[in-house]
């Protein structure tokens, strides 16, 4: 069935990297746009990045720009997030999630993985 | 940047009850909206696309309306798995942006 799994959260201090995997099964990855939205604790969703099929368009939101870089190995049907420089407020549940398009127009998250916690603490 | 209101933030309401949640944006989106519902520690789930489209699978009770910038998520006869927090995003320009959540919770 189609899946998104995401990996490589975990506790890192401030001004510290780390990076996100999201393993996808059950589709055509390299066909999808593919996304990164977060989730502070108990707070409400935030789009985080955005990625072309081939790569080759990419879009950040504000808060991340210059620090975070989206990519992905489409033999290996795999989307990444590298996240340097983290300060507190990256704290979240960091969800990859399928971008669907309909009539040319895409936008919407129709797959959403489980997400991985990233906790940015000293 | 494309700002959005959603209201109310917080619905009381009873099983069976007819329930509607507002999303309102800062500019003109034509029908580039889309709504997720959401449970307690589980990832959000697409509801609707197109701001009117059904995602396959999502009970005939869900549906959406509206174009522009005022958009209305219905839900015609609450059941008990509908309790959870409602989100719409908008993706008709980048940053994409999501409302700030509806919690429809048990009366």
């Amino acid at each position: 069935q189609v899946q998104l799994v995401e990996s490589g959260g975990g506790l890192v201090k401030p001004g510290g990297s780390l990076r996100l995997s999201c393993a996808a099964s059950g589709f055509t990855f390299s066909d999808y746009y593919m996304s990164w939205i977060r989730q502070a604790p108990g707070k409400g969703l935030e789009w985080v990045s955005y990625i072309s099929s081939s790569g080759s368009t990419i879009y950040y939101a504000d808060s991340v720009k210059g620090r975070f870089t989206i990519s992905r190995d489409n033999a290996k049907n795999s989307l990444y997030l590298q996240m340097n420089s983290l300060r507190a407020e990256d704290t979240a549940v960091y969800y990859c999630a399928r971008v669907g398009m309909v009539r040319g127009v895409l936008g919407y998250m129709d797959v959403w993985g489980k997400g991985t916690t990233v906790t940015v603490s000293s | 940047v494309i700002w959005m209101t959603q209201s109310p933030s917080l619905l009381s309401a009873s099983t069976g009850d007819r329930v509607t949640i507002s999303c309102r944006m800062s500019q003109g989106i034509s029908s580039y909206l889309a709504w997720y519902q959401q449970k307690p520690g589980k990832a959000p789930e697409l509801l609707i696309y197109a701001a009117s489209t059904l995602q396959s699978g999502v009970p005939s009770r869900f549906s959406g309306s509206g174009s522009g910038t005022d958009f209305t998520l219905t839900i015609s006869c609450l059941q008990s798995e509908d309790f959870a927090t409602y989100y719409c995003q908008q993706y008709y320009s980048f940053p994409w942006t999501f409302g700030q959540g509806t919690k429809v919770e048990i009366k």
